[in-house]
């Protein structure tokens, strides 16, 4: 079953405006991690936030995590045209008992030049 | 270094056929699983792997085999494809310690027909 799901599936935006996703997950977890996919590429992790962090930053990322709320949301300002990807969410559960991540089915997010 | 590497990038099968896709890693990552992603949807684990000589079901393990003679290698096999096996496959590896950051490899293209 997923965990993760995104909102919304998918965004459209001109370059230089901000791109805000959204995750919703299920059960306890350990940490949620953003990761993004070029079309007809693997997956490359982007950012990791523990359970006990409310927001953390890297570069033109912010992500934020409400555990009480069992949501996170990726917010990429001054997007780009390179910008122009898949991005999923995934949490480490706390119960799953093994080292595999549970994917959201992510949001496809285009930036127009 | 070449991080995680699949074989083949893309194959045709016709239902009933038989296939290992391949995956090494050479990062020296003792947890590695493989996934598939459908359109529209999120990963979704197959089967994992904590080291050599252990494995797990995911999932969705369902005709599907691994095993993990080495630390470096991890290949999953289709016993008698079908027509919902057509898919991207992943496979991924990560540290056994920290926090479960994953290492994708480039996706191996699969269509059963």
């Amino acid at each position: 079953s997923q965990q993760g799901e995104e909102d919304p599936q998918a965004l459209s935006i001109q370059e230089g405006e901000n791109a805000t996703m959204n995750c919703s997950y299920k059960t306890s977890i350990n940490n949620l991690q953003w990761y993004r996919q070029n079309s007809g590429r693997g997956l490359v992790h982007l950012i990791l936030i523990r359970s006990n962090e409310r927001e953390k930053h890297s570069g033109r990322l912010r992500v934020t995590l409400d555990t009480s709320k069992k949501s996170s949301s990726l917010l990429i300002t001054a997007s780009r045209a390179a910008d122009t990807a898949s991005y999923f969410c995934a949490t480490d559960g706390m119960d799953t008992g093994r080292r595999a991540l549970t994917f959201g089915s992510g949001t496809r997010l285009q930036v127009q030049p | 270094n070449a991080g995680v590497t699949q074989t083949p990038k893309f194959q045709v099968l016709k239902t009933g056929q038989s296939m290992t896709l391949q995956c090494a890693q050479d990062m020296n990552h003792e947890y590695m699983s493989w996934y598939r992603q459908d359109p529209g949807m999120g990963l979704r684990l197959i089967h994992y792997s904590v080291g050599a000589g252990i494995t797990d079901q995911g999932e969705v393990p369902n005709g599907y085999n691994v095993s993990r003679s080495t630390t470096e290698d991890f290949p999953l096999r289709l016993l008698s494809a079908a027509p919902s096996q057509t898919s991207v496959y992943f496979c991924a590896s990560s540290y056994s310690g920290g926090e479960n950051t994953i290492y994708f490899g480039e996706g191996s293209w699969l269509t059963v027909v």
